[in-house]
This record gives C-alpha cells, structure tokens and sequence, in this order.
C-alpha cells in the first residue's frame, strides 16, 4: 500500500489564483513529519515547508502553507497568488517516527505536475 | 560551491562499464542519502549515510556499491547495471535530529542512461 498519495498528476491553473495539491499518508506511528518539495526542470528538489504530525497550527511559509488534517491523514499543499515560476512538479513526503541515529530517508508521493498559465 | 553538488550531470554507460557518480555537501551535514527516482514512479531511498557509516540500504541490487569517506562525501559505484536503472539518481544531506524535522538538502541529480 502507498504510504503518500497525491491524486492529481497534472494540473492547469491560472496565473494569480490560489492552488491545493492534496496528499494523504498512512502511518500508524503517532510522531511523523510531513515535507512538501519543489522539483523544477532543471531536477533539484527544493524545500517548501514542513508539518510536524503535533504541530498545532498549520504551516505557513510566504505563499505556502500546508492545510493538516490530522484525522483525516491529509497534509494538502495551498499556493496562494500563483507565479509562471511556480511550475513544476511537486512532492509531498513523510518521515515516521524517529528510528534512531537521527538520519531516516524520506517516502515520497508520485508528485503533481503543476502547470500556471499566464 | 555552495549546498549540494552531483558530478556528472549526465552520464551515458554501456552495461559492462564501471563507472562511479559522486555527491559532496558543503553544508556542514552529518548524514547523507542515495536516491533513485524513475519515470512514473516516486523517489525511491536507496542508502543513508550517518557520520560516515551505513544505517539503511534499501534492498539496492548489489551493482550499486555505495561509499561515504566523509560525512561531505559520498559516492555511489555502479557496475553491470541494467537499462532499467536508468533514473536520475539524487544525493541528499541533513543534520541529524532526534526530533521528525529532517530537511533534507538535495543535489541536483545525475541523469543516468544505461544502453
């Protein structure tokens, strides 16, 4: 069973309009961590924002911010005021429960294809 | 050179070739990882490295050889690969935490076609 679910592998949206690229997880640890990353053309991935699994507020970084819904495993990514630079693909990701040493690789969704038209 | 490099960019192998990719992070991390990310397919976590030693290989075949001489380097051998490993393949590094804040600092991949 996949761990990180995004449903959407494109999408077109406006220029200036608000976007939500949503993810699901599943875990059945009580402590994880929730990482949203950027992978422009060029291949880098670039980190957006994180959401720790206790983290009360939700995530904010400038035009990001992550909608966490706990009970419902949903860690949906909201870009609000899209730029033609804001396309590409985007990876949501998880880190479970701290397995020791501090180093835990990452499990990845198959990522959405974001495309902003001007 | 800043963050995370990846040498080469490119590189095209013949499936009786060695060749090696290598990673160096000039964050001043601790850990560093191997992944493999194919068409359709999500990223894949091939190797963590952790103060130079070994703490996770993915079930990797064993034409992948890794090796960390340094928590800034590490490198990844390949040998009597098979087309199908054609992938980008992606180096990462991060401070270790006790916490589930790992952000991981990515290279910008070495696109690997085998023939």
């Amino acid at each position: 069973a996949q761990k990180i679910t995004q449903t959407q592998p494109g999408m077109f949206v406006q220029e200036k309009e608000a976007v939500t690229l949503d993810c699901t997880y599943d875990t059945s640890d009580q402590s994880y961590g929730l990482f949203w990353y950027k992978q422009p053309s060029s291949g880098e991935m670039i980190f957006l924002i994180y959401q720790g699994s206790y983290d009360e507020q939700n995530a904010t970084e400038g035009r990001y911010s992550l909608n966490f819904q706990k009970a419902r495993k949903s860690a949906n990514l909201v870009i609000s005021a899209s730029q033609l630079g804001d396309s590409a693909m985007y990876f949501c990701a998880m880190r479970e429960a701290y397995s020791g040493g501090g180093a835990d690789g990452l499990t990845f969704g198959k990522g959405t294809h974001l495309i902003i038209q001007p | 050179e800043t963050g995370v490099t990846q040498t080469p960019r490119h590189l095209v192998m013949g499936m009786t070739n060695k060749k090696s990719l290598k990673c160096e992070q000039h964050l001043g991390h601790n850990a560093m990882y191997w992944y493999k990310q194919s068409a359709k397919k999500p990223l894949e976590l091939m190797f963590v490295y952790n103060f130079k030693e070994q703490t996770e290989n993915n079930s990797v075949p064993s034409r992948f050889s890794p090796e960390c001489p340094n928590s800034s380097h590490l490198f990844l051998h390949l040998h009597t690969l098979q087309p199908e490993d054609s992938a980008l393949y992606l180096c990462a590094s991060s401070q270790t935490s006790s916490g589930n804040y790992n952000e991981q600092f990515f290279g910008p991949g070495t696109r690997l076609t085998v023939l």
